[in-house]
């Protein structure tokens, strides 16, 4: 199994409607990082989280990091077509020079 | 634009061929990492340079190598190419935890 689990790797939600993606570690998290990928494009960054409750906002996407639980939510309020693509988290191993291992991703797709 | 640049945007080659991908991270990072993205493996780390030298290595063959030179900027070197070695290959560059990544070279192996 992956170090980094997404659920669900494929969401498909009509506009306007609100949606949670979730990563779970089987590993200890010393920071957690979440991406946004455009379909055969790169990888844009919308956040990091670090400490364990840690909670960000970036529009309408919140992240929040569960530190016990070795999990992280991003979920996206009131959801647009402009936020369909594949969701990626990566989490940091500082043991292999902070480089990031990252979770199968999550397709999103929202209907008009 | 994360300010991370990688050059071709394509490369379409043979098997048993070698290519280079070149990246230049943002101004000021001293360090580079590369990736490989395929549809079977997910996202995977291959190697990462600090201020010219190799700081960890991921999962990279021994037909990959990498440098970093003076001015920063880093080639994955990838020969012997096989058709399982078509994918994206993304660099990223960081100062400091976080990465930002560059638009990824997509290398096609015929």
């Amino acid at each position: 199994s992956q170090e980094l689990e997404q659920s669900p790797q494929s969401l498909i939600v009509q506009e306007g409607k609100n949606l949670t993606i979730n990563c779970t570690s089987s590993k200890t998290l010393y920071g957690l990082y979440w991406y946004k990928q455009k379909y055969g494009e790169g990888l844009i960054f919308l956040m990091m989280l670090q400490k364990g409750g840690e909670e960000k906002s970036h529009e309408k996407i919140t992240a929040k990091l569960d530190e016990k639980k070795q999990q992280s939510s991003l979920h996206i309020t009131a959801s647009q077509p402009s936020h369909a693509g594949i969701y990626l988290c990566g989490a940091v191993r500082m043991e292999a020079g902070n480089m990031l291992t990252f979770g199968g991703g999550t397709r999103l797709m929202v209907k008009p | 634009d994360s300010g991370v640049t990688q050059t071709p945007k394509h490369l379409i080659t043979a098997t048993g061929q070698r290519v280079t991908l070149r990246c230049s991270p943002r101004s000021g990072d001293l360090s580079v990492y590369w990736y490989q993205q395929s549809l079977d493996q997910g996202l995977q780390f291959l190697i990462q340079y600090y201020n010219g030298e190799e700081r960890a290595k991921g999962n990279i063959l021994e037909r990959f190598s990498a440098q970093q030179f003076p001015d920063l900027h880093s080639e994955l070197n990838l020969s012997s190419l096989e058709l399982g070695d078509s994918a994206l290959y993304f660099c990223a560059s960081s100062v400091g935890v976080e990465q930002f990544f560059g638009p990824g070279t997509r290398l096609t192996v015929l």
